[in-house]
Order: C-alpha cells, then structure tokens, then sequence
C-alpha cells in the first residue's frame, strides 16, 4: 500500500520570504499523480499544484513550485513570496495512475504553515 | 452546481443516534469520495462512487457506516449508533472520471460531534 509522509508538523515563514514544506511518499508504481492541497479554516480543500510522475519537469504555478525526486521518493512545496493568506494546513496527496489499483488519493498528515507578518 | 455542496455544515448528536450526512456534487462529476478528517489529522479514505456504485468501500471503519448514491448525483453517508469516536470532519469529494490528472474538487465538510 502507498503511503505519503509529512515530517513537518509546523513551518513559519516571514511575510514575502519562501519557505519549502517537505514530502515523501512510498509506492512500487512506475506512474502515478502526486498533488500538494490546502486547507484554510474554511475547511475547503483547495487543491494548489499537481505533479504526474513521468514528467520530469517540476510543475509552477505561480508563487508555488515543487521540487519532484522521483528516484528520491520525494515531492516538495516550496512557496515563494509568503502571504498572510497561505496560512493554513498542506497536504502533500498521491493518487495511482492506474484505475485497477484504486481511484482514491493518499494523503499526508499535513503540515500547519503560519506566516509571520 | 458551481461546487460540492454538503450539509449539515455541523451536527451535533447525541451517543447512539444516528445520523446522515449529505453530498452534492458538481453537476455532471461521476466519480464522488467520502473522506473523515479526526481532529489535527490527515484525511481518511472512506468510500468511492462511480456513478451509483461503490468499487471501493474498504475505508469504512465499520458496519455502522453506509453510504449510498442516487442519480448519479446526491450521496448520503449514515452513521448508526454513534460513538464518541465517529466525531470528525467528514469530507465529500466529486471529479470527472477517475479525476486522477486533475484532482478532486472538494466540499467544506460536516464537522460531526457526538456527545
């Protein structure tokens, strides 16, 4: 079974400073998808950046980037430029590319990330 | 509709009542997830539709927990005989497909407190 792993219980980060929130994940997969959600107090989960494994090319979405190891395990969130409004909760997600093997996504723990103002 | 609707938005109950919990999902998604978040926790697979059928239960905890799709649309998750325990956020979840490329697009949940 996948597993997805978030060691980071708490970040803080300074208003307009980056801060980059860690990920990992175990699977025997070749292809799969790997997502970073948000969770303000709202409880909505906002979904923030997708990654599918067999590109290698890090997916950006404007102030959001990751940095995707895949021989590595490892799928990271860094967020450039922090708002007040990125408080909240992450979730780093994984989902199989393949149907057979189950359509629901695997999540982390999550990592509660407070900004400094 | 514009997007996951679910209600109530929290329900208070008391030990042994049972209770429903409601899932609207986007107009024309197939596929629809029911997740639990405990308090400060990840979230928990529960079950997953694709249209009116459920290919994956194996998430309920257990047979006090049922789950059901209508139309294609609305789902209802009922939990019998609660207990302390069941108190958590529960979170429904709707997508084309299989929603794997793109994600899920989610509710804002039922926070569920038994007392």
């Amino acid at each position: 079974a996948q597993t997805v792993t978030q060691s980071q219980p708490e970040m803080s980060v300074q208003e307009a400073e980056t801060v980059t929130l860690s990920c990992t994940y175990d699977t025997s997969e070749s292809d799969y998808y790997l997502f970073w959600y948000k969770q303000p107090p709202s409880r909505q989960m906002i979904l923030v950046i997708r990654q599918e494994a067999y590109k290698q090319q890090n997916a950006t979405e404007n102030r959001f980037s990751v940095n995707f190891q895949k021989a590595a395990k490892s799928f990271s969130l860094k967020i450039s430029d922090s708002q007040l409004g990125d408080a909240a909760m992450y979730f780093c997600a994984y989902r199989s590319a393949f149907p057979e093997y189950g359509n629901k996504l695997v999540f982390g723990a999550g990592t509660i990330l407070r900004v400094k103002s | 509709g514009a997007g996951v609707s679910q209600s109530p938005s929290n329900k208070v109950t008391e030990k042994g009542k049972d209770v429903e919990l409601r899932c609207d999902p986007i107009s024309g998604h197939t596929a629809l997830y029911w997740y639990r978040q405990s308090l400060g926790q990840g979230l928990e697979f529960l079950i997953y539709f694709q249209g009116n059928s459920a290919p994956d239960k194996s998430g309920l905890p257990s047979d006090r927990f049922s789950a059901e799709r209508t139309g294609g649309s609305v789902s209802t998750l009922t939990i019998q005989r609660t207990q302390q325990e069941d108190s958590a956020v529960y979170l429904c979840a709707s997508s084309w497909g299989t929603g794997g490329s793109y994600g899920y697009t989610f509710g804002s949940g039922t926070r569920l407190t038994v007392v």
